[in-house]
């Protein structure tokens, strides 16, 4: 099965900062990798597909980036709304394996 | 504009079957263009896929899950449905069902708002 490692598991940014976040698959995906952003008690929300393509209605200071094994989701200007727990998901198994998320706390 | 929305008992007990189901409104589960799934959340952990149908009746299990899993579907009332056996106390979770555009590299793209089960005597 394929795992997926987030890095970092928390962090803590000031609005107005550029976040990275990482995602490591144990094998190679291609670009089969999304991104979700979830706010307590709320559904996940889909923000990137296959690796780098946005999701409709979601702000342009999203990018996704990577493909293979490592991947990158950046906020450019991290804005309050943005405070949340950020998931990858890979689709390459048919699995639809979830990372363990990264927290993301307002310094 | 399409909504999902899950129903189903919030208490289950051990070694009982846990049944949900997510009625779909504003669109058709009858689609070719989508995959209907269920997703689950334990309490201050993470996401972990339980399995998805397609129109075709066709489903597909997460391999952890497979023995006690199944996912239905009902046309008539643009619902699918999600039933788990032999439930234990690590089921307790939060269940969201969910939409997949068909085809490879799409994620999911509507979610229902989630429902809590937990599972105690």
């Amino acid at each position: 099965d394929i795992q997926m490692t987030q890095s970092p598991s928390s962090l803590s940014a000031s609005v107005g900062d550029r976040v990275t976040i990482t995602c490591r698959a144990s094998q190679s995906i291609s670009s089969y990798l999304n991104w979700y952003q979830q706010k307590p008690g709320k559904a996940p929300k889909l923000l990137i597909y296959g690796a780098s393509s946005l999701q409709s209605g979601v702000p342009s200071r999203f990018s996704g980036s990577g493909s293979g094994t490592d991947f990158t989701l950046t906020i450019s200007s991290l804005q309050p709304e943005d405070f949340a727990t950020y998931y990858c998901q890979e689709n390459y198994s048919n699995l639809f394996t979830f990372g363990g998320g990264t927290k993301v706390e307002i310094k | 504009q399409l909504q999902l929305q899950e129903s189903g008992p919030g208490l289950v007990k051990p070694s009982e079957t846990l049944s949900l189901t997510c009625t779909v409104s504003g669109g058709s589960i009858s689609s070719s263009s989508y995959y209907w799934g269920w997703i689950r959340q334990p309490p201050g952990k993470g996401l972990e896929w339980i399995g998805s149908i397609y129109y075709s009746g066709s489903t597909y299990y997460n391999p952890s899950l497979k023995s006690r899993v199944t996912i239905s579907a009902d046309t008539s009332k643009n619902q699918f449905s999600l039933k788990l056996s032999s439930v234990t106390a690590a089921d307790t979770a939060v269940y969201y069902c969910a939409r997949r555009p068909s085809g490879r590299g799409y994620g999911m793209d509507v979610w229902g708002q989630g429902t809590t089960v937990t599972v105690s005597s």
